[in-house]
């Protein structure tokens, strides 16, 4: 089973359409990200959170929003959604106990969205 | 410019050619370096962290080079399941990591 899961894995929807990408996991990481990765970009951070009463803009916190509902669970919303929000989204858990050096990222298998 | 650059590639090499690749960024307060794999439409992967004096796993070697801002990754001995874009990370703060747009590598029988 995978440690960090994210739901759906592919997603087409239209313009001004509310929809929400679910990630989980099972790592107990306290950190959670969200992510998009767009062709000759490499990825962005949209929001994170270093616990479950903390969130915190990314890079590209435009025209989404997070919620953390759980240690476990951070989901990403797009409220109104736009053709250029098409894009690979990934979502991420992280550990910082052994230090900024080795800090490294858990991902999960990422969801394809369309927005037409 | 991009705080973190990598050249695309792609890299098409045959198997056990010696393949590298440099990563350079702009910020010259970031923290910590590191290395991830990601394979066609998949998460990425985290390869190696980089290390102030350089460091080797396995075929994988990666240095830093703080003065100039760059980091480097070689790979030696290529083989077939090495195909795969290569993303260069650089920790600026604690939240904050940027990623390269990645370089392609093709290994070739």
């Amino acid at each position: 089973d995978a440690d960090v899961t994210q739901t759906p894995r592919n997603r087409i929807t239209k313009t001004g359409k509310r929809i929400m990408l679910e990630c989980s996991q099972t790592k107990g990481h306290d950190r959670m990200y969200w992510y998009r990765q767009d062709p000759g970009l490499g990825l962005r951070l949209i929001y994170y959170s270093f616990d479950v009463k903390d969130i915190n803009k990314g890079e590209i916190s435009d025209g989404y929003s997070v919620s953390r509902q759980a240690q476990a669970k951070f989901s990403l919303s797009l409220e109104s959604a736009i053709p250029n929000q098409t894009a690979l989204y990934f979502c991420a858990t992280s550990d910082p106990g052994q230090g900024a050096t080795n800090e490294k990222l858990f991902f999960g298998s990422g969801t394809q969205l369309s927005v037409l | 410019r991009k705080e973190v650059e990598q050249d695309p590639g792609p890299f098409n090499v045959p198997e056990g050619a010696t393949v590298a690749f440099n990563c350079t960024y702009s910020n010259s307060a970031s923290q910590s370096f590191f290395w991830y794999r990601q394979d066609c439409r998949k998460e990425p992967k985290l390869l190696m962290s980089v290390y102030s004096s350089g460091n080797e796993d396995g075929r994988f070697t990666a240095q830093l080079n703080r003065a100039s801002q760059y980091i480097s990754l070689l790979i030696r001995d290529s083989k077939l399941s090495d195909s795969a874009t290569y993303l260069c990370v650089v920790r600026r703060s604690e939240n904050d990591m940027r990623f390269g747009a990645g370089t392609r590598l093709t290994v070739k029988p």
